[in-house]
């Protein structure tokens, strides 16, 4: 089993669409949790990170934790086509030794005009 | 800020030749690292870099993987006698490294690698 998991989409809704995409994750010792967006191609750009449960939002975007069930959202209202992309759960500590991050395999969104 | 930047861009090399790749990371973030993705998965790690010690590696950088960091600014990634299966993007991601909460990384534009 993988550490994290993401909903593997496709995912295709019309533009102005409520899109939600959803991770879990096994390892309750995780402290941090990012969202990335990968355009093809290209490299993954942060889109959001929280450390704590509960939401934070960014414009458009909001980031759901849920510790006690170990669950990560992402949600984005009035959905463009630009933002038709690869979607990147990942999580991560920051104390100790392993600063590495741990992703999940990504949710392709199309918004459609 | 010019972000990370990550030569080559592109990499086809036929088996059994060895490559080597370059990241520069965003100025001052001691923190580097280097992840591998391939179709349809994230990035994983591969291993990482405080100024220039390299402090982990993931059991997924076997013997023909060596990175290197000399001056705690740039770093290379060489894979000798490539296979097929070393295809993928290799992106590499600098952080701010000790003292902030979320030790944020951001990536820079990957190499894509094609192994014949």
């Amino acid at each position: 089993q993988k550490e994290v998991e993401q909903d593997p989409g496709p995912l295709s809704v019309p533009e102005g669409a409520i899109v939600s995409l959803n991770c879990t994750y096994s390892n309750s010792a995780f402290q941090y949790f990012m969202w990335y967006r990968q355009y093809s191609r290209k490299g993954p750009e942060l889109l959001m990170y929280t450390y704590s449960s509960g939401n934070k939002e960014d414009g458009r975007f909001t980031a759901q934790v849920d510790k006690s069930s170990k669950y990560i959202s992402l949600f984005i209202r009035d959905s463009q086509p630009s933002d038709s992309a690869t979607y990147l759960c990942a999580t991560g500590f920051f104390s100790g030794s392993a600063r590495q991050l741990t992703f999940g395999s990504g949710t392709q969104l199309t918004v459609l005009p | 800020d010019t972000g990370v930047s990550q030569d080559p861009r592109h990499k086809i090399t036929k088996r059994g030749q060895n490559v080597t790749f370059r990241c520069d990371p965003i100025s001052e973030h001691n923190r580097l690292y280097w992840y591998r993705q391939t179709l349809g998965q994230g990035p994983e790690f591969l291993t990482y870099f405080q100024n220039e010690a390299q402090l982990e590696k993931s059991r997924l950088l076997s013997d023909r993987f060596s990175a290197e960091r000399p001056k705690g600014s740039f770093s290379t990634l060489e894979i000798q006698r490539t296979e097929q299966g070393d295809s993928a993007m290799y992106l590499c991601a600098s952080s701010d490294g000790p003292g902030q909460s979320t030790d944020t990384q951001y990536f820079g534009p990957g190499t894509r690698l094609t192994v014949l």
